[in-house]
C-alpha cells in the first residue's frame, strides 16, 4: 500500500527553486516524513525529515502542512547535480518503503 | 555522516554460480540491515531484513533459499545470490540502521549499490 503519492515527473531550471509536492494524507501521529533522493546507478542520499514541524538544512527545506497530510520539499537554488528521483517516504520504522518517486530534470 | 560500503560495486557472473555482495558500516555498529533490490526504472523494494547474532528475515515473495543473508558481525552483511539467473540481474542495494537516531538526523545509511548482471 502506497503511504504517499508524488507527480511522476518534473522539469525544474538551473537556479531557480524546485518544489516536489508529496500526498500522504493517511499519515498517523508518530510517523515521520522523509526524503531521500536517488541518483542514477546511486545508493539513496537522506535529504531531510520532520514531524511536523517545517525543517531547514544546507540541502533543502521541508514544509509540512498543519494537518500533515502533505509536504512540499525545496530546493532552493536547483543545480544540474539535483538532478535524481525524489522519494518522498513516510514511516515510523526503519524499513523505509519507496514509492515510485518523482523524477526531477534540472535544465540549463 | 557514517559511512556504509558496499562492495563489489558491480559484479558479472555466468547463470549457476553464486554471487556474493558485502555490505560494511565503517564507522558505526550496525545490528539492523536491510536489502533492497531495484530493477530498472522502477523503485526500492525491500528483501530482508538483517539482524546481527539471528536469522534474517525476508519480505513476503523473497526466496530465503536463494537470497541468503548473514550478518555475522555488528559491521558486516552478506548477501549471497545462490545459483544466479539472468532474472536476478539487478541493483542490490544494502542500509544500515543508525544506532542513534533520532539523536542523528539520518535514519537509515545506504550503501553505494552492486549492479548485478548475470549472463
Amino acid at each position: 500500500d502506497a503511504k504517499t503519492t508524488q507527480p511522476p515527473s518534473m522539469d525544474c531550471a538551473e537556479g531557480r527553486a524546485a518544489n516536489l509536492p508529496c500526498n500522504h494524507s493517511t499519515i498517523s501521529g508518530n510517523e515521520y516524513v522523509y526524503w531521500y533522493r536517488q541518483i542514477h546507478s546511486q545508493g539513496p542520499q537522506y535529504i531531510i525529515h520532520g514531524l511536523k514541524n517545517n525543517e531547514t538544512n544546507e540541502m533543502a527545506s521541508l514544509i509540512i502542512t498543519e494537518d500533515r497530510k502533505s509536504s512540499t520539499l525545496i530546493l532552493p537554488h536547483a543545480t544540474l547535480r539535483d538532478t535524481a528521483v525524489y522519494y518522498c517516504i513516510v514511516d515510523n520504522d526503519y524499513k523505509l518503503s519507496f514509492g515510485a518517486g518523482t523524477t526531477v530534470t534540472v535544465r540549463a | 555522516g557514517a559511512v556504509v560500503s558496499q562492495h563489489p560495486s558491480w559484479v558479472i557472473c555466468k547463470s549457476g554460480t553464486s554471487v556474493k555482495i558485502e555490505c560494511r558500516s565503517l564507522d558505526f555498529q550496525a545490528t539492523t540491515m536491510f536489502w533492497y533490490r531495484q530493477f530498472p526504472k522502477q523503485s526500492l523494494m525491500l528483501m530482508a531484513t538483517s539482524n546481527e547474532g539471528s536469522k534474517a528475515t525476508y519480505e513476503q515473495g523473497v526466496e530465503k533459499d536463494k537470497f541468503l543473508i548473514n550478518h555475522a558481525s555488528l559491521t558486516l552483511s552478506t548477501l549471497t545470490v545462490t545459483s544466479a539467473h539472468p532474472e536476478d540481474s539487478s541493483f542490490y542495494i544494502c542500509s544500515a540502521r543508525d544506532p542513534i537516531f533520532p539523536e542523528t538526523n539520518e535514519k537509515l545509511f545506504f550503501g553505494s549499490g552492486t549492479q548485478l548482471s548475470v549472463l
